[in-house]
């Protein structure tokens, strides 16, 4: 496709169930950053990968969440023993080198811990 | 550390106004890029607007332009003859390569009204 597209749109879960959400960046796209948006707050960063380089997993809240990237591209984030404070939408987005670049995001996953 | 601050959580502008969106940052890097994005209802993270930090020139596109102020930190967004299109959240952001991430305010809800 052209764009940055996540999987699943929208994830209902129950709190201590492990869920994955998946990214796949634009084709080419070295770059592939995730960032959480709570309700009424702005974006926050998460985790990022550039090419072959050790991810940058500074932002990630608690050892509950983890990511990895497969061969340079599809992304999947990973939240163990989901908490109600997960809930939010989890956005990915995607540059061709840097974030010097334009980030190009997808349409998010609403994760909803009940 | 980088902070982003958006002190107008909402707004209101009548079809065809103009109305100005306001932002400030804070860092002690000298080199860095701001953006503006716009997400509607759908989700979906769109670039309305980048600058370069070291271009002195204040970056346009079509109804938008930005007020960019280095030595007050300021980047506000001026939108042009709005329309209702334009309603939407608006997000200030900023980005270093020493970070490697962006930064984001917490976001101005703008309705556009007939």
């Amino acid at each position: 496709g052209a764009g940055v597209s996540q999987s699943p749109s929208n994830k209902v879960t129950e709190k201590g169930k492990d869920v994955e959400l998946r990214c796949d960046p634009i084709s080419g796209h070295t770059a592939l950053y995730w960032y959480r948006q709570s309700l009424g707050q702005g974006l926050e960063f998460l985790i990022y990968f550039q090419g072959n380089s050790a991810p940058d997993k500074s932002g990630l809240p608690s050892d509950r969440f983890s990511a990895e990237r497969t061969g340079g591209s599809v992304s999947t984030l990973t939240i163990q023993r989901t908490q109600q404070e997960d809930s939010a939408v989890y956005l990915c987005a995607s540059t061709p080198s840097t974030g010097t670049d334009t980030q190009y995001f997808g349409p998010g996953t609403r994760l909803t811990v009940l | 550390a980088q902070t982003v601050t958006q002190s107008q959580p909402e707004m209101s502008v009548q079809e065809a106004e103009t109305v100005t969106l306001s932002c400030t940052y804070d860092t002690s890097e000298s080199n860095y890029y701001l953006f503006w994005y716009k997400q509607p209802p759908s989700r979906q993270m769109i670039l309305v607007i980048r600058q370069e930090a070291y271009k002195q020139q204040n970056a346009t596109e079509n109804r938008f332009s930005v007020n960019f102020q280095k030595a007050a930190k300021s980047f506000s967004l001026k939108i042009s003859d709005s329309q209702l299109g334009d309603t939407a959240m608006y997000f200030c952001a900023f980005y270093t390569g020493t970070a490697s991430k962006l930064t984001f305010g917490t976001g101005t809800r703008l309705q556009v009204t007939l």
